[in-house]
């Protein structure tokens, strides 16, 4: 089976900078994708990473090792609207995606 | 250009009910996958299709069927709806399919089964 383990919830301050972590189990793995969802929204594709390393977008960036079966989202210069669940999201060899249980992020001001 | 439309946005069933959803994905996209949200909780996989075919199946039952028309639209059907079945349903469209594409979302029907 599949299982991504990330955190349910983390706080932080405007202007900081937060990460969100997670770890996957799954067979035939292609690559992790991260989602951000606003309450009552729909999820919005932020990256995709499918070999090792940093891959950067603005203030966005996120972190793929393969060998350690995880990976995380880095949020620099946290603004308020940054408020929502985020997911992380394993592709596997049968092209389905599949999404941890999301973390909810709260920036306060 | 119109993003990922799905009809209806609210819908409200008795246990027992059919009920079908509809999903229009992004002009040019292939790819419609489905999945159901419960509230707190990531988004499970239902199906994918591409090219009309379908790609990838979830854990689901049987009850649970969708198909992909050839103008790339889709239905998804679910018969004997339960209480459980009370969810977000959101339909996503990519280009192709795997995740390096970037699904893009619409924004959802919300079902409640009574």
């Amino acid at each position: 089976g599949q299982s991504l383990e990330q955190p349910s919830e983390v706080t932080a301050v405007e202007g900081a900078i937060v990460q969100i972590n997670c770890t996957y189990q799954t067979s035939g793995f292609y690559g992790l994708s991260w989602y951000q969802q606003h309450d009552g929204g729909a999820p919005t594709f932020l990256s995709y990473n499918a070999l090792d390393g940093l891959e950067e977008t603005g203030r966005f960036s996120s972190f793929l090792s393969r060998s350690d079966s995880y990976g995380y989202l880095l949020l620099q210069e946290l603004q308020m609207k940054d408020s929502a669940s985020y997911f992380c999201a394993v592709t596997n060899a049968g092209n389905m995606l599949t999404f941890g249980g999301g973390t909810r992020l709260m920036v306060k001001p | 250009d119109a993003g990922v439309t799905q009809s209806p946005t609210h819908l409200i069933k008795t246990r027992g009910q059919h009920v079908t959803l509809r999903c229009s994905p992004i002009s040019g996209h292939k790819s419609v996958s489905w999945y159901q949200q419960v509230l707190g909780q990531g988004p499970q996989f239902i199906f994918q299709y591409y090219e009309k075919e379908e790609r990838g199946r979830g854990n689901f039952p049987d009850r649970f069927s969708a198909r992909q028309f050839p103008n790339y639209s889709s239905e998804l059907n679910v018969n004997a709806l339960l209480l459980g079945d009370s969810a977000l349903y959101l339909c996503a469209s990519s280009l192709g399919y795997g995740g390096n594409y970037g699904y893009t979302f619409g924004s959802g029907t919300r079902l409640t089964v009574v």
